[in-house]
């Protein structure tokens, strides 16, 4: 079983809705995060969270917002999804007893008309 | 504001050669850990390799190793005897936490192409 699930794997939707993506891991790992790719810019990291009580803004968290509801569940939703949140998202975790180096969920494909 | 560069959209290599793909990055700091990850086309990222500033020796994992070199803030990853498994997006990263706030950032990628 993979270490870092994330659901769905594909989303279209429509501008205006409510969408969430959902992040689950069995890596035991205290720290998550959710990223952002879009073609040409890498990966830009939208929030993270070192524990369950502790979450944080990224460099493009405008727009987004997240849930951390235990260790193993970091959830991210988009209040109004617009086009240009059209992307792919990838939810991961780290290990700081390997220098952070981090374990990232298949991602997920998100297309907002 | 730390930044990360990676200078070649796209690259290809032969089947068994060797290629080097090139990043630089910007910091002030002095302590900081830098990873080359792999996204083949099954879109998942991979682990390559890691190096902690802090340690001058080069990263080495199988055929992959780096050179790098902190004072020119350069972080080329090497791959030796190319495969075409190799065939994928390589990100360079930079990560340092520190006054509470915590870096991971990614540069803009390298399209590599193993050719048979």
């Amino acid at each position: 079983d993979a270490d870092v699930t994330q659901t769905p794997r594909n989303r279209i939707t429509k501008t205006g809705k409510r969408i969430m993506l959902e992040c689950s891991q069995t890596k035991g790992h205290d720290r998550m995060y959710w990223y952002r790719q879009d073609p040409g810019l890498g990966l830009r990291l939208i929030y993270y969270s070192f524990d369950v009580k502790d979450i944080n803004k990224g460099e493009i968290s405008d727009g987004y917002s997240v849930s951390r509801q235990a260790q193993a569940k970091f959830s991210l939703s988009l209040e109004s999804a617009i086009p240009n949140q059209t992307a792919l998202y990838f939810c991961a975790t780290s290990d700081p007893d390997r220098a952070e180096t981090q374990y990232f969920g298949p991602g997920t494909r998100l297309l907002v008309l | 504001a730390q930044t990360v560069t990676q200078s070649q959209p796209e690259m290809s290599v032969q089947e068994a050669e060797t290629v080097t793909l090139s990043c630089t990055y910007d910091t002030s700091e002095s302590n900081y850990y830098l990873f080359w990850y792999k996204q083949p086309p099954s879109r998942q990222m991979i682990l390559v390799i890691r190096q902690e500033a802090y340690k001058q020796q080069n990263a080495t994992e199988n055929r992959f190793s780096v050179n790098f070199q902190k004072a020119a803030k350069s972080f080329s990853l090497k791959i030796s005897d190319s495969q075409l498994g190799d065939t994928a997006m390589y990100f360079c990263a930079f990560m340092k936490q520190f006054s509470g706030t915590y870096k991971y950032i990614f540069g803009t990628g390298t399209r590599l192409k193993v050719l048979a």
